[in-house]
Formats: structure tokens, sequence, C-alpha cells
């Protein structure tokens, strides 16, 4: 089974609301991320949590927040969004952070946000 | 320089052609290769890990050189259903924690 679920699968908020998306998988894995997908652009990475601790901040502005209560769960709280952030909220699992394996990320479907 | 450089694209091509793509890296390091399968509004899919040696998965043929820093994929004999963006995707290298991705190309099969 290489099943990441996520939800909601979409959301729409106002600049001035705090929301949270969230992530499960149930597949063993160590490292989780965070990507933003704007239309016709590649996933962008946002964080890496590798064995429930944050290992990857990129930059991301504070009104992203992370969060990883255990090894299945990965969270992204929102607050105070801009209209700019409206994008596809990927996230991904892969089994190990490093090391030699090959460790393939596997996404969820995403949530599809947007901030009016 | 860009992590992984990969060609836009469009290719249009004929159903039952045969198409390449192709994908440079910049960091010798870098540790494992990828290609993955995105849909419209869908999330990436992983199509296939690439390997030293090459490696074949029915209709598609990957290879790498890593002398060179080199990906490409191979599909033969095209279907509808193969029109989507296909992202190469590098692993490790500057940090090997990360997923370098490449811009994606487009495929459209034409019927």
């Amino acid at each position: 089974d290489t099943e990441v679920t996520q939800t909601p699968k979409h959301l729409v908020m106002g600049m001035t609301n705090k929301k949270s998306l969230k992530c499960e998988q149930h597949m063993g894995h160590r490292a989780m991320y965070w990507y933003k997908q704007k239309a016709k652009k590649p996933p962008e990475l946002m964080f890496v949590y590798s064995y429930e601790k944050l290992s990857i901040n990129e930059s991301v502005p504070s009104r992203f927040s992370p969060e990883c209560p255990n090894s299945s769960l990965l969270n992204l709280h929102l607050h105070a969004l801009q209209p700019e952030d409206s994008a596809l909220y990927l996230c991904a699992s892969s089994q190990q952070v490093g090391g030699s394996a090959y460790n393939e990320q596997f996404f969820g479907p995403g949530t599809r946000l947007t901030v009016l | 320089r860009k992590e992984v450089e990969q060609d836009p694209g469009p290719f249009n091509v004929p159903e039952g052609a045969t198409v390449a793509f192709n994908c440079t890296y910049s960091n010798s390091a870098s540790q494992s290769f990828f290609w993955y399968r995105q849909d419209c509004r869908k999330e990436p899919k992983l199509l296939m890990s690439v390997y030293s040696s090459g490696n074949e998965d029915g209709r598609f043929t990957a290879q790498l050189n890593r002398a060179s820093q080199y990906i490409s994929l191979l599909i033969r004999d095209s279907k509808l259903s193969d029109s989507a963006t296909y992202l190469c995707v590098v692993k490790g290298g500057y940090n090997f924690n990360k997923f370098y991705f490449g811009s994606g190309t487009k495929l459209n099969v034409k019927p």
C-alpha cells in the first residue's frame, strides 16, 4: 500500500481565518514533506520532517506552521494567508531521509486551497 | 543554474509513436533518480526509479548516465492515456534530504 491521504480536498478561506491541512500515511515512512504547487509549475518544497522533527524549512513565511504529532501524521496550520498563497498543497512521504537507499517519495492527492 | 533541467515541451505526438524525454542534473553527488507523471490538477505519481544499469517497465525505458549527468525516459507505442506532464526528480546532491524537481515536460498524444 503506497497511500498518502490528505484532508480536506478543497478549502476556501478568508485572509483572517485559521485552518489546518492534514496528511496521513501508514507505510512506516519516517520522512514527510509539505510542498506547494502553482499551476504549470513543479512542486516547491516547504518543509521536511525526519523522524518527527523538522529538518528543513525552506524559508516559509510564519503564516504557515507545520506540525508532526506522530510518525504517521503531518499537519499544516494556516493563519492570515494572502490570496497569492492559493495553490495545491501536497503532502509526501518517503521511507527515510538521507542514506543511500533509493527512498522513493509518494504524494497524497493534495488540498486545493483558495484564499479570498 | 537549476539543479534539474528539462525541456518543457509540449511534445505533440500521434498514438503509437515513440517519444523520448531528457533531463540533466547539476550536482554529481546526486544519489537517486526518478520519473514522475502528473495529470492535470492531480498529484505527481511515481512512474519509475532510474538505475545506473537502465531499467524497463512495459513500454517505458529509463536510462541514467552519471558521467554526463543525464537521465532519459523513452515511451514506446504511445497511448492517449500517456498524455500528462513528466517530472524528472533527483534526490540528494546539494542537500541529501531533498528531492529536486525539473520543470516538467508536457506530452500530448493525439489520436
